[in-house]
């Protein structure tokens, strides 16, 4: 089993522009979650996907953040325009069944937004 | 909002030794999970402990749980220079299915 894959490991953007991260869960996990981690708030939730459909995005932090899981097998965080505050490690994470159960992480995306 | 605690935030020991954290949280739990975070890396699940469970082991890693004061251990014995990590502990509440992190405890252990 190759884990939660996410793209890009590193990105690194001016303020403004559009950034868009990748992930793909670990094949046969119902349930999809977005983290972002910074030092001064940790790790925040954002969005949570079951069986591809959003439950709860009461995390994304405004409108500049939009989440997508067209399929079982792939979502995106788009973050348009992004800003320097936007600047964080945002990590992916499946499960099998509900969210509370044991998750699997990605490798996470260092985002800085210059 | 974080619901889980940790403390201390930092801890260094020897190798060999023993290390304890403790986690607190605020309302009533599912389900509590400790993971482990080296540097630069994803969180790597340790152990899941029930509300209904007072006790778990896996390896040399002990957890426990006191829901009557809303709090939880993790026991690291005879550690070692690779469980140098950050810790969390993460809670799911009984009316949601959420998972939410403390803010860690940093472990450094000795050569």
């Amino acid at each position: 089993d190759a884990g939660v894959i996410q793209s890009p490991r590193h990105e690194v953007t001016e303020m403004g522009q559009e950034v868009t991260l990748r992930c793909k869960p670990i094949s046969g996990h119902n349930s999809l979650f977005w983290y972002r981690q910074t030092m001064m708030r940790g790790l925040e939730l954002l969005i949570y996907f079951n069986n591809n459909v959003p439950i709860d995005d009461s995390g994304m932090p405004e409108d500049r953040f939009s989440a997508k899981m067209p399929n079982a097998s792939f979502s995106t965080l788009k973050i348009q325009p992004s800003e320097p505050r936007d600047s964080a490690v945002y990590f992916c994470a499946s499960s099998r069944g509900q969210g509370d159960e044991k998750l699997f992480f990605g490798s996470g995306t260092q985002l800085s937004v210059l | 909002s974080q619901q889980g605690e940790e403390d201390p935030q930092a801890l260094s020991i020897q190798e060999g030794e023993n290390a304890t954290m403790n986690c607190s949280y605020k309302t009533s739990i599912n389900n509590l999970q400790w993971y482990r975070q080296n540097s630069g890396r994803g969180l790597v699940h340790l152990i899941l402990i029930r509300s209904n469970e007072r006790e778990k082991h896996s390896g040399r890693l002990r957890v426990t749980l006191d829901t009557s004061k809303k709090s939880s251990s993790l026991l690291i014995t005879a550690s070692r220079a690779a469980d140098t990590a950050s810790y969390f502990c993460a809670t799911s509440g009984t009316n949601d299915y959420k998972l939410s992190f403390g803010a860690g405890t940093t472990v450094t252990v000795r050569a």
